[in-house]
């Protein structure tokens, strides 16, 4: 059974830092493509980054590139989410997802984690 | 960035009734047309890929099609747990984006 845990929710101020993670069992982790997703409060989903599964290529949305990075350790199992300049609008609730498909191209995210809540502000 | 516009934002409904929910791409995105179910308080469930191809565990009821920039997700009869929010989303090009959701509300 696919299991993806995150780490505790987070209470940050404006310009802060923090890391979050997200750790994988149940499947070959190397083999697939794994991503974070947010979702504000009362609002719809947006796609943060995706890590690739061998290489560690990362993607990102325009809202978070230069202040967030998406890595990985194959050997642990597990993927994390550095959050540096953080903003009040990065306010929200991050799912890590896990590729539906070994080897993917484009997310199809097929299994989620319970979610990581980040709270912004001063 | 390839934009998605789904309708209506509410749709209420009764149970055993058929709902119809649309997504709209502003380019093509071929049949990469993804769908996805939340409930309050849950994280989000795959339901359709590729347009029409049903996830593991999918009931019957769901239905995906459309392609290019036109897409529908049918559930012929509405059960209980069927009222949720659904968000389309496209794997066609980075970044990838999802539509703002549709709300399905018990009439």
């Amino acid at each position: 059974e696919v299991q993806l845990l995150q780490s505790g929710g987070h209470l940050v101020q404006p310009g802060g830092s923090l890391r979050i993670s997200c750790a994988a069992s149940g499947f070959t982790f190397s083999s697939y493509d794994m991503n974070w997703v947010r979702q504000a409060p009362g609002k719809g989903l947006e796609w943060v980054s995706t890590v690739r599964s061998t290489s560690g290529d990362t993607y990102y949305a325009d809202s978070v590139k230069g202040r967030f990075t998406a890595t990985r350790d194959n050997s642990e199992n597990t993927v994390y989410l550095q959050m540096n300049e953080v903003r009040a609008d990065d306010t929200a609730v991050y799912y890590c997802a896990k590729d539906a498909v070994p080897f993917g191209d484009f997310p199809l995210l097929g299994d989620w984690g319970q979610g990581t809540p980040v709270t912004v502000s001063s | 960035e390839i934009v998605l516009t789904q309708s209506p934002a509410t749709l209420s409904l009764s149970p055993g009734e058929r709902a119809t929910l649309s997504c709209r791409a502003s380019q093509s995105v071929g049949t990469y047309l993804v769908w996805y179910q939340q409930k309050p308080g849950q994280a989000p469930r795959l339901l359709i890929y590729d347009a029409s191809h049903k996830a593991t565990g999918v009931p019957r009821r769901f239905t995906g099609s459309g392609s290019g920039t036109d897409f529908t997700l049918t559930i012929s009869s509405l059960e209980s747990e069927d009222f949720a929010v659904y968000y389309c989303q496209q794997r066609r090009n980075w970044p990838i984006t999802f539509g703002q959701g549709t709300r399905l509300d018990i009439k």
